[in-house]
Formats: structure tokens, C-alpha cells, sequence
């Protein structure tokens, strides 16, 4: 069974530039998340779908990030225009209902 | 607030040693625990969780956890180490009765472990 699969694995762009990374779910799994990881700490959500409802995304910067699931499977998340600040690893999982997430490889990014 | 401690930023074993990975947590209700593993340049990879029942939970790859209500912890340990066992630990833990899909899992920093030969 294929896991989660997430795209680019690196960006490195300048500031001010967007950017926008790709996850597709392991199938059948109708929760996804977007997690960003710094360095040295661990993953902290920005925002869970339960399909293609956006669910919890009380700790996503809306000013300069957005998301989208549109047919509740495969989830693009956007960073308009992107800081410094911007630089770590943004991991995607996900899961069935009351099942333990699997988290994809990350896509790391970094801003200069 | 809601957290996860990991007080420990690296432990160090020799190969055949047993080891122990520290996690206590705070949290509303009864939490559901969980270990994951990081390789890498790799995700994570879940290891075990704990929702209610024997306190000892045994998980993927010989690890096994402990949950401990009084004390509020959840170690991770394992009987023999291997050198293919050093990797960076994640503890998490959600909320009381949302520790499936539907609950924030709140991380820890993680325990960089070393397992030397």
C-alpha cells in the first residue's frame, strides 16, 4: 500500500515569492492534515480536513497561507508571499476515523 | 494549557543495553498517547498508542510503552537496543475522548536517540 506522498521534497525560494506544496493521502483515509515542523521541535497542525471540509484551522496564518482540498482527496497548501520565518518542513498525514496518522516525507522549504 | 514534555534532548545507549525514552504530559481527561518515530529525511512513523486498557502498550520494531496515570507519564523502552534504532522520538498526546482523527495531537520536542556499537 502506497503511504502518503507529498511534493516537492525541497523548495527554496526567495522571500516575498509563493509557494505550494502537494499531498496526496494514503486512499481512503478522509482525514488530512498540514503540519509544519521547525527545526528541533515537533510537528505543530495548521489545519485538518475531515474530506473536503476544512475542520480545525484555527492555527493556520491566514493572512499569507491558504489550503485546499477540493474533492477530498489530494490537498494543495499556499504561502502568499513567503518570509524567512517560512523556512522548516511542512509534513502532511493522514488517517481514517479514530486511527493513528501517517505522516508523508515533508516537503522542506527555504526561504532566503 | 495542554502540553507534552520530553526532558530528555538525547539519550545515548549502547547496542544490546535496554533504553528509555521520557514523556510526561498534561492534558483534560483521558488522554490517548502515542509514540512516533523519526528517521532522516524521512516522515513519521507511528510506533504504538495507548486508549485505554493494560498499561503497557507493545508497539512496532520490539518497542513497548508504559502509561502511568499517577505520574502522568509514557515512557518509551525497549529491551535490547540496536544501532538501527537511533532516530529522533516523537511523544504526542490528544485530549480525552478525541484521540482518533477528530483531536489536536499535541508533540513533543522529541529525544534524539543514539545507540552506539
Amino acid at each position: 500500500e502506497a503511504g502518503v506522498v507529498q511534493s516537492p521534497r525541497y523548495k527554496i525560494i526567495e522571500k516575498k515569492q509563493p509557494v505550494a506544496f502537494w499531498c496526496n493521502p494514503i486512499s481512503g483515509h478522509n482525514t488530512l492534515y498540514w503540519y509544519l515542523q521547525n527545526l528541533g521541535q515537533g510537528p505543530e497542525l495548521l489545519i485538518r480536513y475531515e474530506n473536503e471540509e476544512a475542520v480545525d484551522d484555527s492555527q493556520l496564518p491566514k493572512d499569507r497561507f491558504s489550503a485546499e482540498r477540493l474533492k477530498g482527496v489530494d490537498s494543495t497548501l499556499k504561502i502568499q508571499p513567503a518570509e524567512l520565518g517560512d523556512s522548516a518542513v511542512y509534513l502532511c498525514a493522514s488517517s481514517l476515523v479514530d486511527s493513528a496518522r501517517f505522516f508523508g516525507p515533508g516537503t522542506r522549504l527555504t526561504v532566503l | 494549557a495542554q502540553s507534552v514534555a520530553q526532558p530528555e534532548d538525547q539519550v545515548n545507549v549502547a547496542e544490546g543495553n535496554p533504553l528509555t525514552v521520557k514523556c510526561t504530559y498534561s492534558v483534560s481527561g483521558n488522554p490517548y498517547l502515542f509514540w512516533y518515530v523519526q528517521y532522516p529525511n524521512r516522515g513519521l512513523q507511528f510506533l504504538l498508542k495507548y486508549i485505554t486498557g493494560d498499561n503497557l502498550v507493545k508497539g512496532s520494531y520490539g518497542f513497548e510503552a508504559e502509561f502511568n496515570k499517577s505520574q502522568t507519564s509514557f515512557h518509551l523502552k525497549k529491551p535490547s537496543a540496536l544501532v538501527s534504532d537511533s532516530a529522533l522520538y516523537f511523544c504526542a498526546v490528544s485530549p480525552g475522548n478525541y484521540g482518533g482523527s477528530q483531536g489536536n495531537l499535541i508533540f513533543g520536542k522529541g529525544t534524539k536517540l543514539s545507540v552506539k556499537p
